[in-house]
């Protein structure tokens, strides 16, 4: 089993759509949780940064964690085609600079 | 927020020869630098941990005669691939982070390796 799962995808939406993309993962030292949006063939952007518990919005986009059943989740609202990317969530430990660990990755297509 | 270059983009090199990708932090330093492969639709796979003025940390299955990791200062990592193959073609990544901010990880844009 891997430490972090995520759905391959690909998820298709409408324009206008909300997107739930997920994560689960097993290790409970995790703490904090990120959410990279990658563009074909770029390197990852960062779009969220959470720690522990509790919900975080920006923008469009909301950010969930539950640790009890660590799981976590990106919501993005009124979906756009610029939106079609690939999602990773990532999740570490401590906050000192050490090592991430990656979910698959979610391929999210959004549709005029 | 922090930014990391990573140069060249792009690259295309004969099998047998060496490639090197550079890794800046551009305003900021960073004792620490990741460098990881990605395989087409797949994610990140960590290959080594680039530590400032000390040896890098391999990943199991990462050799560290191929993959020659380089940490001068702290705001230079690089990685160079030596005697390439044409299956070290891939996309490489490096990342870092400011620990003065409470942002996550910032990552190059990224070095697509094409060995021929």
């Amino acid at each position: 089993q891997k430490e972090v799962e995520q759905d391959p995808g690909p998820l298709s939406v409408p324009e206008g759509a909300i997107v739930s993309l997920n994560c689960t993962y097993s290790n409970s030292a995790f703490q904090y949780f990120m959410w990279y949006r990658q563009y074909s063939r770029k390197g990852p952007e960062l779009l969220m940064y959470t720690y522990s518990s509790g919900n975080k919005e920006d923008g469009r986009f909301t950010a969930q964690v539950d640790k009890s059943s660590k799981y976590i989740s990106l919501f993005i609202r009124d979906s756009q085609p610029s939106d079609s990317a690939t999602y990773l969530c990532a999740m570490s430990a401590d906050n000192a600079g050490n090592m991430l660990t990656f979910g698959g990755g979610t391929r999210l297509m959004v549709k005029p | 927020g922090a930014v990391v270059s990573q140069h060249p983009s792009r690259v295309i090199c004969k099998s047998g020869t060496s490639v090197k990708i550079e890794c800046r932090s551009l305003d900021f330093q960073a004792t620490t630098m990741f460098w990881y492969r990605q395989f087409p639709k797949k994610s990140l796979m960590l290959m080594a941990t680039s530590n400032e003025g000390s040896k890098a940390t391999y990943e199991q299955g990462v050799e560290k005669d191929k993959f020659l990791i380089n940490h001068a200062s702290l705001t230079l990592s690089t990685l160079t691939v030596t005697s390439a193959h044409p299956e070290d073609s891939s996309f490489y990544i490096c990342s870092a982070r400011d620990l003065r901010s409470n942002y996550g990880y910032t990552f190059g844009s990224g070095t697509r390796l094409t060995v021929v």
